[in-house]
């Protein structure tokens, strides 16, 4: 079975400075990566997804992470944070041929300091 | 415009009253899920759905009820609503053509339990 782990409950960053978020996953194959957003109050926004190719994917809002099948990882990058990307962010995986299930992970909550 | 809508976004309730709540989706989409949300945990699935008249279990099913009798509605139900089920849930769905997709999450449904 399929699991993610973000090591990382809560970041805390100026606005102006680079974002990493980490995610480590464990599936046996290659796998989809996904990573949502939860702004406060609001349902999740996908802001990227890797199902194969180019292992640097570009999403919304600036943001883009990089597969590293060999660290087994899926981080989610951001060079300058604005005061608006303050939510909480998930991590997830998708197994191929599954039931199309989406193991999320715990979740980082971002906050962003003026 | 696409959307996976949810009602009621806020429901409280005593325990032992039977509840219904609502998600419906407009995009045609064949897989829906059932998601809870508990601080800490991330995101668990409840029951999902592969299309009409075929639902399963996900990770944590006790205690719900899901039917799929159209395409577009899949109601999660609480038969004997306990205070451990307050939660904050959250519906989604995707296209299922073989492989993993995005998932599309409504805005959510905070539950409270007394």
């Amino acid at each position: 079975a399929q699991s993610v782990t973000q090591p990382d409950i809560h970041i805390t960053v100026s606005e102006g400075a680079s974002l990493e978020l980490r995610c480590n996953y464990s599936y046996g194959a290659t796998p989809y990566l996904f990573w949502y957003v939860q702004s406060p109050g609001q349902g999740l926004q996908l802001l990227l997804k890797y199902f194969s190719g180019d292992t640097l994917v570009q999403g919304i809002k600036g943001f883009e992470a990089e597969f590293k099948r060999s660290q087994s990882s899926f981080n989610l990058r951001k060079p300058s944070v604005h005061w608006s990307d303050a939510a909480e962010y998930f991590c997830a995986v998708g197994a191929r041929g599954s039931n199309y299930k989406l193991t999320f992970g715990k979740g980082t909550l971002l906050t962003v300091n003026p | 415009e696409a959307q996976v809508t949810q009602n009621p976004r806020y429901l409280i309730t005593v325990t032992g009253k039977k509840l219904t709540v609502t998600c419906s989706q407009n995009m045609n989409h064949e897989y829906m899920s059932w998601y809870r949300q508990d601080p800490g945990l991330g995101l668990r699935q409840i029951y999902y759905s592969m299309n009409v008249e075929v639902t399963d279990k996900g990770d944590v099913p006790e205690g719900y009820k899901v039917s799929r009798k159209e395409k577009r509605n899949f109601p999660l139900i609480l038969e004997s609503p306990s205070p451990n089920q307050t939660s904050l849930y959250f519906c989604a769905s995707s296209l299922s053509q073989g492989v993993v997709n995005e998932q599309f999450f409504g805005p959510g449904t905070r539950l409270t339990v007394l």
